[in-house]
């Protein structure tokens, strides 16, 4: 199956400062990509999707001046987090589809915890 | 407003025990994916069925999609330790894909 890396793969922040995640697919392009925020013992919660090269689109009720996303190439898409406050604190995870067949392929996250 | 519904949410059973998992919904989805995810990691893709009525086994793990391809269930027999985690069932609608809430299992030694 395809591969997609998260850099860092955890992260601790202090309150007020910025962090930046790195999602990569490593053997295919994606000009789509997608992020998740888990809460412990819940599902996946749609964050944003990633367009490459476009704006990213943001799911309701999340803050797009707050979630930063770029998506500068094929197979890199970055979320920052700006003025992380401790209820930023998640496990952040990136995925990115494939075209055929249309499949998503999940990094291995990313826990943010910001004190 | 497409939903994906997941039952059971929490699944706690013996080793050697049989269940089943449904994802349940309205809409038509082009093909369904189900998904494994443990504690601290990203979820892995299990299984991809596309076709209805397409039956698929991995294992111990059997993945039907229902004709109309709007439902799917996992069958898990004889269950292990192992096995324990969160299924996730996500249907996919052009280049939407539609997450279920999880079942979380717990299979107890």
């Amino acid at each position: 199956g395809a591969v997609v890396s998260q850099h860092p793969s955890w992260v601790i922040c202090k309150s007020g400062t910025s962090v930046k995640i790195e999602c990569r697919s490593l053997d295919f392009q994606a000009t789509t990509m997608f992020w998740y925020r888990q809460f412990p013992k819940q599902s996946l919660m749609l964050m944003a999707t990633s367009n490459e090269g476009s704006k990213a689109t943001y799911e309701q009720g999340v803050e797009k001046d707050k979630f930063l996303i770029n998506h500068a190439s094929l197979t890199l898409s970055t979320l920052t987090v700006t003025s992380a406050h401790p209820e930023d604190s998640s496990f952040y995870i990136c995925s990115a589809p494939t075209s055929e067949p249309y499949e998503q392929y999940f990094g291995p996250g990313t826990r943010l915890t910001v004190t | 407003t497409q939903l994906l519904e997941q039952s059971p949410q929490f699944l706690s059973i013996q080793e050697g025990e049989n269940l089943t998992v449904y994802c349940n919904s309205s809409s038509v989805f082009s093909s369904l994916q189900w998904y494994r995810q443990e504690p601290g990691e990203g979820p892995v893709l299990l299984v991809t069925v596309v076709t209805g009525g397409e039956v698929k086994k991995l294992k111990r793990l059997t993945f039907q999609f229902g004709d109309a391809r709007k439902d799917s269930s996992l069958h898990i027999t004889a269950a292990q330790p192992g096995d324990t985690g969160l299924y996730l069932c996500a249907g996919v609608k052009g280049f939407k894909t539609i997450f279920g809430a999880g079942t979380r299992l717990f299979v107890k030694a």
